[in-house]
């Protein structure tokens, strides 16, 4: 099976650097992905690692260690509008074919 | 905008009912995944679809079926509603099969009454 792990809630200010981080067991692991989920909307790819290192797409960063089970989003700059739940999710292709496990989310809450 | 679209947006149903929900693909993109997503819980896989065919099935019952058609949109139905069916389903499609990006639809809120 797999097992992702999250924080349930993580709190920062406008204008801060805020880090999640998600941790994963997985077998036949095909990449990691985040995304980013508004209250009652669907979630939105933000990122997306299958090596190690660092990925870089404007006030987000995203981060993988595959020998660790590692990754972490980090968000800059941070704005209002980037309160939201943050999905890690682990693909695995296994059995012929592939599927995404999700953690249960980040809630991310923005203040002034 | 994902250019994947699902219908209905909201729907309510009482238990032991039959339900299909519907979901258009991003235009070009052959595979389909349908997830479940309990209120405060991360999306669970049910299962994928592959150029009309079942190419991955994730924890849930039989009853919980599902199609996809030759212009690659799908129907997740299920049958026999129970009241822990009530969820947000979601959809996502994708390019290339295991390898690729999925992008999510907006969600069909069900409530089971």
């Amino acid at each position: 099976g797999q097992n992702i792990d999250q924080p349930t809630e993580m709190t920062a200010t406008e204008g801060a650097i805020v880090q999640i981080n998600c941790t994963y067991q997985t077998s036949g692991f095909n990449g990691l992905f985040w995304y980013q989920q508004h209250a009652g909307e669907a979630p939105t790819f933000l990122s997306y690692n299958v090596l190690d290192g660092l990925e870089e797409k404007g006030r987000f960063s995203s981060f993988l260690s595959r020998s660790k089970g590692y990754s972490y989003l980090l968000l800059k700059e941070l704005q209002m509008k980037d309160s939201a739940s943050y999905l890690c999710a682990v693909r695995a292709l296994n059995s012929g074919y592939s599927t995404l496990t999700f953690g249960k989310g980040t809630m991310l809450l923005v203040s002034p | 905008e994902t250019g994947v679209t699902q219908s209905p947006t909201h729907l309510i149903k009482t238990r032991g009912q039959q339900v299909t929900l519907r979901c258009s693909s991003q235009s070009g993109h052959n595979t389909v995944s349908w997830y479940q997503q309990a209120l405060g819980q991360g999306p669970q896989f049910i299962f994928q679809y592959y150029r009309e065919e079942e190419n991955g099935r994730g924890n849930f019952p039989p009853r919980f079926s599902g199609l996809q058609f030759p212009n690659y949109s799908s129907e997740l139905n299920v049958n026999a509603l129970e009241l822990d069916d009530s969820a947000l389903y979601l959809c996502a499609s994708s390019l290339v099969v295991d390898t690729d990006t999925q992008y999510f639809g907006p969600g069909t809120r069900l409530t089971v009454l």
